[in-house]
């Protein structure tokens, strides 16, 4: 298996513009995730999809922030507008309900917004 | 409140010493507990997990942890440590509804030739 896949691994964008995140989680996973990780806050949780539906999206930062996941095998995070503060590491991870808990992380994608 | 506090913010060691990363957890009940290591431009990998059951568990890389009730702690542990080791270590705990992990704020271990 390929792992949980992100794109693009890197994203360097000005402030103002809109950042789409993409998210490939491991097939046959039902849960996903996003987390954003910074310097400040560690990694925090974002939002939980279970068969495809948000679960829980109390850690989305603000109404600028969206995700999305329109089938099992793909999700998207997106920002709009982007913003200094939103620069960080995000991560997609997966979970599998027979997994007994154990998260795959993607390798994550490095936002700068400058 | 739920938390998970790694105590030390970096650890330095040398190649071949012995090493140990602590853990604390704050949670209503026994939570599930998970170690991830994250080397530099990755993402967080799985070291090991604890449910139920024995309470030393082992992992990959030659890593093993202990749960201790009566501490509520859960520490990191190699025998050998090996230059590769370099990277974050992170401590999470969960629950039932252990979609939402609560990680610590990390170890960062740094290994002396």
């Amino acid at each position: 298996d390929a792992g949980v896949i992100q794109s693009p691994r890197h994203e360097v964008t000005e402030m103002g513009q809109e950042v789409t995140l993409r998210c490939k989680p491991i097939s046959g996973h039902n849960s996903l995730f996003w987390y954003r990780q910074t310097m400040m806050r560690g990694l925090e949780l974002l939002i939980y999809f279970n068969n495809n539906v948000p679960i829980d999206d109390s850690g989305m930062p603000e109404d600028r922030f969206s995700a999305k996941m329109p089938n099992a095998s793909f999700s998207t995070l997106k920002i709009q507008p982007s913003e200094p503060r939103d620069s960080a590491v995000y991560f997609c991870a997966s979970l599998s309900s027979r997994a007994l808990l154990g998260i795959v992380f993607g390798q994550g994608t490095r936002l700068t917004v400058v | 409140a739920q938390s998970v506090t790694q105590p030390d913010i970096h650890i330095t060691v040398s190649e071949g010493a012995s090493l140990e990363l602590r853990c604390n957890y704050s949670y209503g009940a026994t939570p599930y507990l998970f170690w991830y290591v994250q080397s530099p431009g990755q993402g967080l990998q799985l070291l090991l997990k604890y449910f139920s059951g024995d309470t030393l568990v082992q992992g990959i890389k030659g890593f093993e942890a202990e749960f201790k009730r009566s501490q509520s702690s859960f520490n990191l542990r190699k025998p050998s440590v090996h230059w590769s080791d370099a990277a974050e270590y992170f401590c999470a705990a969960g629950g039932d509804s252990s979609y939402k992990l609560i990680f610590g704020s990390g170890t960062r271990l740094l290994v002396r030739p």
